[in-house]
């Protein structure tokens, strides 16, 4: 199947500073991808729709000026969280969409942030 | 809107018995739903989904669900378990159409005893 690579796989970072994800489709284009958030024991929580060409979606309660998200390409979009606090220590994974009929999704390994 | 509800956070059987992961899911239209496994610390893997054609759907490692629109259910069964089976278990709705947007349960944690 499609691979998506996500990068760092972990970060540790102070308070404070920002910090960058990036998400990428190794294989397949993706006009579309998703970020999500997911707490220890937790399940995943959808962040926003980033959109290649266009402005991120965002769902209700996530800040959009704290969660930057540039879709620069067709294989690549990135997270950026601006100025971290410790509470914002979390998984995040993205994921993208097969195209076609199949509505599959295909997930990154995911990016653990601490901030310290 | 689409939601999916698990049932039992935490499931523990015995090795080579029967698995067994509940999910109930509420639709307004016609929903697409999947079933993903998670290893810690890693993202997730696809095990099987439905996308309204056989309403008894075959996946990966010996897993299968079956969609029953009457119980709006899509419980995921295997039937025997493996330490290797031992991982998170998420079920997830879509509507069908062009939407991608998964909506994921709550998850179940699965453990399996020697």
């Amino acid at each position: 199947g499609a691979v998506v690579s996500q990068h760092p796989s972990w970060v540790i970072c102070k308070s404070g500073t920002s910090v960058k994800i990036e998400c990428r489709s190794l294989d397949f284009q993706a006009t579309t991808m998703f970020w999500y958030r997911q707490f220890p024991k937790q399940s995943l929580m959808l962040m926003a729709t980033s959109n290649e060409g266009s402005k991120a979606t965002y769902e209700q309660g996530v800040e959009k000026d704290k969660f930057l998200i540039n879709h620069a390409s067709l294989t690549l979009s990135t997270l950026t969280v601006t100025s971290a606090h410790p509470e914002d220590s979390s998984f995040y994974i993205c994921s993208a969409p097969s195209g076609g009929g199949s509505h599959e999704q295909f997930f990154g390994p995911g990016t653990r942030l601490t901030v310290l | 809107a689409q939601s999916v509800t698990q049932l039992g956070s935490h499931v523990s059987v015995s090795e080579g018995a029967l698995v067994l992961l509940r999910c109930n899911y509420s639709s307004s239209v016609p929903p697409y739903l999947f079933w993903y496994v998670q290893y810690p610390n890693q993202g997730l893997q696809l095990l099987l989904k439905y996308t309204s054609a056989a309403t008894l759907v075959k996946g990966i490692n010996g897993f299968e669900a079956e969609f029953k629109k009457s119980e709006t259910s899509f419980h995921l069964t295997k039937p025997s378990a493996h330490m290797s089976d031992a991982a998170e278990y998420f079920c997830a709705v879509t509507k069908g159409g062009s939407a991608r947007q998964l909506t994921f349960g709550s998850g179940t944690q699965l453990t399996v005893l020697p």
